[in-house]
């Protein structure tokens, strides 16, 4: 089975901090995503790799910046984090049929 | 822009009996379609997914159904079980663009 892995379930920080979200897949995926989920809104994509070092924005990137020094890891990283970053932070992989697999998610909260 | 909708929010339903969720979406490229589930605390799960060339896909008590002509998508969940209550989304891709789009959502409850 696939897995993917968030390094935190539940974080919270404070407003200017530096965050760093951490996601691991094992499956040698070339596709990872994240995306955030608030209620009423759904899972909105932040940004998406689609192999090492490449990045491009999804639907809300302002405010994030990701990393994807190695195939299995992508990281979302919020600059100085704000209280409307509070959020349910999804990692997703794509398999070569083009099912996604999310990881358990991160729940942050900036206070 | 694009967009992937839901009609029902909540949908309650009683135990053994079958679920029908809908999902209308908006692009017309769409070529890819999934149903997940999505408990509480958890991240989605991957239920069964269908492309664009097929009009209906079974699996373990789930069968997606897509009518390209009305562009709308619905997961049928046979003898629902309590296991089954969960917020379920639909999705849709536009290959080009390698990414997802989500609905919001609808929770399934079911009664016992």
């Amino acid at each position: 089975d696939v897995k993917v892995t968030q390094s935190s379930r539940y974080l919270v920080k404070r407003t200017g901090e530096k965050v760093f979200l951490e996601c691991v897949q094992d499956m040698d995926h070339e596709n990872m995503f994240w995306y955030r989920q608030d209620p009423g809104l759904g899972l909105r994509l932040i940004y998406f790799s689609y192999d090492v070092k490449m990045k491009e924005k999804g639907d809300i990137p302002e405010g994030y910046s990701v990393s994807r020094e190695k195939k299995e890891r992508f990281s979302l990283i919020l600059e100085s984090a704000s209280t409307n970053q509070t959020s349910m932070y999804l990692c997703a992989s794509r398999g070569p049929y083009n099912e996604q697999f999310f990881g358990p998610g991160t729940r942050l909260t900036v206070l | 822009g694009e967009s992937v909708g839901l009609h029902l929010p909540t949908l309650s339903v009683q135990e053994g009996d079958n679920s029908i969720i809908n999902c209308a979406y908006s692009n017309s490229a769409s070529d890819y379609f999934i149903w997940y589930k999505q408990e509480s605390g958890k991240g989605p799960q991957f239920i069964i997914d269908i492309r664009s060339n097929m009009d209906k896909r079974q699996g373990q008590r789930v069968t997606v159904l897509l009518n390209k002509t009305v562009k709308h998508l619905s997961l049928q969940i046979a003898a629902t079980q309590p296991g089954d209550s969960a917020v379920y989304f639909c999705a849709e891709m536009d290959t080009g663009r390698r990414a997802l789009t989500f609905g919001s959502g609808t929770r399934l409850q079911v009664q016992p």
